[in-house]
């Protein structure tokens, strides 16, 4: 069964904290999108990976494949990281256009 | 740079009125495709578009249609609408497939009465 499991589910940090975001997938993939959305609805791309790690500014996202886990990190977090978080996965054998998406994670960052 | 964009932002419709949401993206973007979001759910693909001038169906395509007959735009069409059909529908065009980064519109908010 193709899910994506995004823990927590909601998550209240105080500013400058180190926040982590789990996602974790059922079978092999061969690519793994992070995603935010802004309060307003938008919603904005922040990571491609499909191994390793890739950093950008204050945000770090990994991927472990034999484990199906991803975390996405945000150092040092200021109320503007405020939106949901979105993980989505291509599976390895799916359609070119499917991707499944975890339900999200709201983080709330208080000043 | 417009990036994606979506018209209407929203919209309310009486069960049985049909509508078409526009999609145009301005990146020469080869892939197209429509979202909805609803509460508690993750994003669902209703249809997407590998190129001009072809559609393909998603995980949720049913009481809707689609049509790409330019690269830059990707209609959705509801026929019948039905209160089911209440929702934020999201388009996103990428330069190649799922492994590629989407870029997204602002949303269409969708009630249906």
């Amino acid at each position: 069964k193709n899910e994506v499991e995004q823990s927590p589910q909601n998550l209240t940090a105080q500013e400058g904290e180190f926040i982590t975001i789990n996602c974790s997938y059922s079978v092999g993939i061969s690519a793994l999108h992070w995603l935010q959305q802004h309060p307003g609805g938008g919603i904005v791309s922040l990571f491609m990976l499909s191994s390793g790690k890739k950093k950008h500014g204050r945000l770090i996202a990994t991927i472990n494949i034999q484990e199906k886990h991803s975390s996405l990190h945000i150092t040092a977090s200021h109320p503007r990281d405020s939106a949901v978080y979105i993980c989505a996965v291509r599976y390895g054998g799916s359609t070119l256009g499917r991707l499944y998406f975890g339900r999200g994670t709201q983080l709330t960052v208080w000043p | 740079n417009a990036g994606v964009t979506q018209t209407p932002k929203f919209r309310v419709l009486k069960t049985g009125q049909s509508m078409t949401l526009l999609c145009a993206q301005d990146m020469n973007h080869e892939y197209m495709y429509w979202y909805r979001q609803d509460p508690g759910m993750g994003l669902r693909l209703i249809h997407y578009s590998v190129g001009e001038g072809t559609t393909a169906k998603g995980e949720v395509p049913d009481g809707y249609n689609v049509s790409r007959l330019k690269k830059q735009n990707f209609l959705l069409g509801l026929e019948s609408a039905a209160p089911s059909q209440t929702s934020v529908y999201f388009c996103a065009s990428s330069l190649g497939g799922t492994d590629q980064p989407q870029h997204f519109g602002d949303g269409t908010r969708l009630s249906i009465l």
